[in-house]
C-alpha cells in the first residue's frame, strides 16, 4: 500500500466545472509536490510547496491552483480546463526536499478526464 | 531538450537473468539519481538512488552504477523475476533540490 494516499482515483469533468484532487500522507514529509502524466511519458513537475509554502511553479496555467492546508496534505484546484489537460495527476512527497537522500514517494494518482 | 534519457523504449529478458537498464544525462549539475518502477494504474515505486560522490549502490537484487565522466547511469537487477516487468524510470535532481526531471522511460518484460 502507497503511504501517499491520492482521492479521487477517476475524475471526468466538463470543462466548466470546478473540482479538486487531494492528496495525503502522513510520512512527517515536509515537500509535497504535483507531478502530470501524460501517456507513454514520465511524469513532468507542476507545483511543489516545501514546509507549506510554495517554492516551485513550472509555469502552470492558472486555471490549476495548488494549495496546501498544512503540511500532510495537499489539493489541486481545477477550473475552467482544456481536453489536453487530460491526464494522471501524481502526488508526491519527500523528507524535506533540500537534503541528500530524499526520494519522492508517490501516490497512485488521479486519472483526470476532461470532456 | 531532454535532460534525462533512456533511449531503450522496451527490455524483454529471461527470469534469472540480469536486466540492465541505461539512463544518459545532459545536466552537469545533476547530483542525485533516482531509479522508479511504475506499474499500469499505480504510482512510481522508489527503487534505489545514487549521490554523485559515489559510483556504485547496491540494494538486495537492485544495484545502481554511476559513471560521472560519461554522464551515464545503469539499474542492475539480477536475478530477474517475472514480477520485475515494469516501466522504469530515471530520475535526477540538481543540487540535491526539489526539481526532480524524469526519462521518459524503460519497458522491462522479464519473461518465464
Amino acid at each position: 500500500d502507497t503511504e501517499v494516499t491520492q482521492t479521487p482515483k477517476h475524475l471526468v469533468m466538463g470543462m466548466t466545472n470546478k473540482k479538486s484532487l487531494k492528496c495525503e500522507q502522513h510520512m512527517g514529509h515536509r515537500a509535497m509536490y504535483w507531478y502530470k502524466q501524460k501517456a507513454k511519458k514520465p511524469p513532468e513537475l507542476m507545483f511543489v510547496y516545501s514546509y507549506e509554502k510554495l517554492s516551485i511553479n513550472e509555469s502552470v496555467p492558472s486555471r490549476f491552483s495548488p494549495e496546501c492546508p498544512n503540511s500532510s496534505l495537499l489539493n489541486l484546484h481545477l477550473h475552467a480546463l482544456q481536453p489536453e489537460d487530460s491526464a494522471l495527476y501524481l502526488c508526491a512527497s519527500s523528507q524535506d526536499g533540500n537534503s541528500y537522500n530524499s526520494p519522492l514517494h508517490f501516490g497512485n494518482g488521479t486519472r483526470l478526464t476532461v470532456t | 531538450d531532454q535532460q534525462v534519457k533512456q533511449n531503450s523504449p522496451s527490455l524483454s529478458v529471461q527470469e534469472g537473468r540480469i536486466s540492465i537498464l541505461n539512463c544518459d544525462y545532459t545536466n552537469s549539475m545533476f547530483d542525485y539519481f533516482l531509479w522508479y518502477k511504475k506499474y499500469p494504474a499505480e504510482g512510481p515505486t522508489f527503487l534505489i538512488s545514487i549521490s554523485s560522490i559515489k559510483d556504485k549502490n547496491e540494494d538486495g537484487r537492485f544495484t545502481v552504477f554511476l559513471n560521472k565522466s560519461a554522464k551515464h547511469l545503469s539499474l542492475h537487477i539480477v536475478p530477474s523475476q517475472p514480477g520485475d516487468s515494469a516501466v522504469y524510470f530515471c530520475a535526477a535532481n540538481p543540487d540535491y533540490g526539489q526539481n526532480f526531471v524524469f526519462g521518459p522511460g524503460t519497458r522491462l518484460s522479464v519473461l518465464p
